[in-house]
């Protein structure tokens, strides 16, 4: 049992470039969420799913597009990069029933560097 | 003001001290609270649940006060390896959902 994986671990990108980062996790959680965090600041929510095939935006969307065509992938993509966006990019999923979300466990986190 | 506010740290302690973190909440929506910790350049990791008026792991003990909206949490004993940042988390159920992560509280044990 993995948990939760996020691939990859470090990037550098140059402005302009396009990138996707990958989420998997093997918990079968239906609700999956994408944060970044800066130095000094906390979480903040980019985009999240609440199951396959639904996708909704977070706290700070722009400049990201996400897709979860299966449940156990959840993607984040920057399809025009910029030095804004780097950050330490974390992925965590969580189990829901009836209409409440419980803890979330968390990937590694990918190290993203634009220059 | 924020939805999730913590003491702003940091909290520098020696070893064996007990230390204890609160977290205030604005929306009376809430509906689930957690703590979690991070260690630098990590991921947060669940520290405990905070489902009804409070629960004990060991050296930790969080509570919860709906009245007053806070969380607190309690770390007896300290050791060296409770260095961290703690998160506390609330669950707000808005007709959705909406998880707010408070900006953490630093934590130094020190022999």
């Amino acid at each position: 049992n993995a948990g939760v994986t996020q691939t990859p671990k470090f990037r550098v990108l140059k402005t302009g470039q396009s990138m996707t980062l990958l989420c998997a996790q093997d918990m079968n959680h239906e609700y999956m969420y994408w944060y970044r965090q800066d130095p000094g600041m906390g979480l903040r929510l980019i985009h999240y799913s609440v199951g396959e095939g639904t996708t909704a935006k977070g706290e700070v969307p722009d400049g990201y597009n996400v897709s979860r065509l299966k449940k156990q992938n959840f993607l984040l993509g920057l399809e025009s990069a910029a030095p804004s966006q780097t950050s330490v990019y974390f992925c965590a999923s969580s189990y829901s029933r009836a209409e409440m979300t419980y803890e979330q466990y968390f990937g590694p986190g990918t190290r993203l560097t634009v220059t | 003001r924020k939805e999730v506010e913590q003491d702003p740290g940091p909290f520098n302690v020696p070893e064996g001290a007990t230390v204890a973190f609160n977290c205030t909440y604005s929306n009376s929506a809430s509906q689930s609270f957690f703590w979690y910790r991070q260690d630098c350049r990590k991921e947060p990791k669940l520290l405990m649940s905070v489902y009804s008026s409070g629960n004990e792991d060991g050296r930790f003990t969080a509570q919860l006060n709906r009245a007053s909206q806070y969380i607190s949490l309690l770390i007896r004993d300290s050791k060296l390896s409770d260095s961290a940042t703690y998160l506390c988390v609330v669950n707000i159920r808005t007709g959705g959902f909406k998880t707010i992560f408070g900006a953490g509280t630093r934590l130094f044990v020190k022999a």
